[in-house]
């Protein structure tokens, strides 16, 4: 029982080149989301995916797109990478959207340069 | 100003000291939750708590949350180095909006 994976681990990027950060959970959980952690500041919620076949927008969306390409997977694109998106990214999951613990990977640290 | 301010930023305790970490919200709390995160790592949940004047304990880490005040505490007794970690409070909004609000985090060291 892995919980929630994600990949890479690291990743170092050009401006203007794009990539998508994996993720995938074994817990049979139905949301998932996604997080920036960025130094001096809590983190915020990416995107977020309450149940499959949905996805919704959370507090700093642009740039990124997403995919829940099934019960158990969750990916972000970056389309266009900008400096700005140099951070740490996590992947979560809840049982189901509502009052529930979400699990978090540990995460992917993106460099933008 | 930030939504969720904990206090203090950062605690150094020797070995075997209890501790407070606080957090105050400034908007109302239908859900408080304490996840630790060490340092490149990712987050691992503490508790949740949902009602106010709610308390619950997991060995020696204890979580209060004063709903009226719009606060709540995490309390560690005779601290271990093993409980070393960023303390993070985090907020769940209120009705049908579950999106979680984080606090920027505790460092706590304890020194052996």
């Amino acid at each position: 029982n892995a919980g929630v994976t994600q990949t890479p681990k690291f990743q170092v990027l050009k401006t203007g080149q794009s990539m998508t950060l994996q993720c995938a959970q074994d817990m049979n959980h139905n949301s998932m989301y996604w997080y920036r952690q960025d130094p001096g500041m809590g983190l915020r919620l990416i995107y977020y995916s309450a149940s499959e076949g949905t996805t919704d927008k959370g507090e700093v969306p642009n740039g990124y797109n997403v995919s829940r390409l099934n019960k158990r997977e969750f990916s972000l694109r970056l389309e266009s990478a900008a400096p700005s998106q140099t951070s740490v990214y996590f992947c979560a999951s809840s049982e189901l959207w509502g009052p529930y613990e979400q699990y978090f990977g540990p995460g992917t640290r993106l460099t933008v340069t | 100003s930030q939504e969720l301010e904990q206090s203090p930023q950062s605690l150094i305790v020797q070995e075997g000291k209890n501790l407070t970490i606080n957090c105050t919200s400034s908007k109302t709390l239908y859900g408080l939750y304490w996840y630790k995160q060490k340092y490149g790592e990712g987050l691992i949940f503490l508790m949740m708590l949902q009602k106010g004047g709610e308390e619950k304990s997991h060995e020696k880490i204890t979580a209060k949350l004063d709903e009226k005040k719009q606060q709540s505490s995490l309390h560690i007794t005779a601290s271990q180095p093993s409980h070393a970690g960023i303390y993070l409070c985090v907020r769940s909004g209120g009705g049908s909006n579950y999106k979680l609000t984080f606090g920027k985090g505790t460092l706590l060291t304890v020194n052996p």
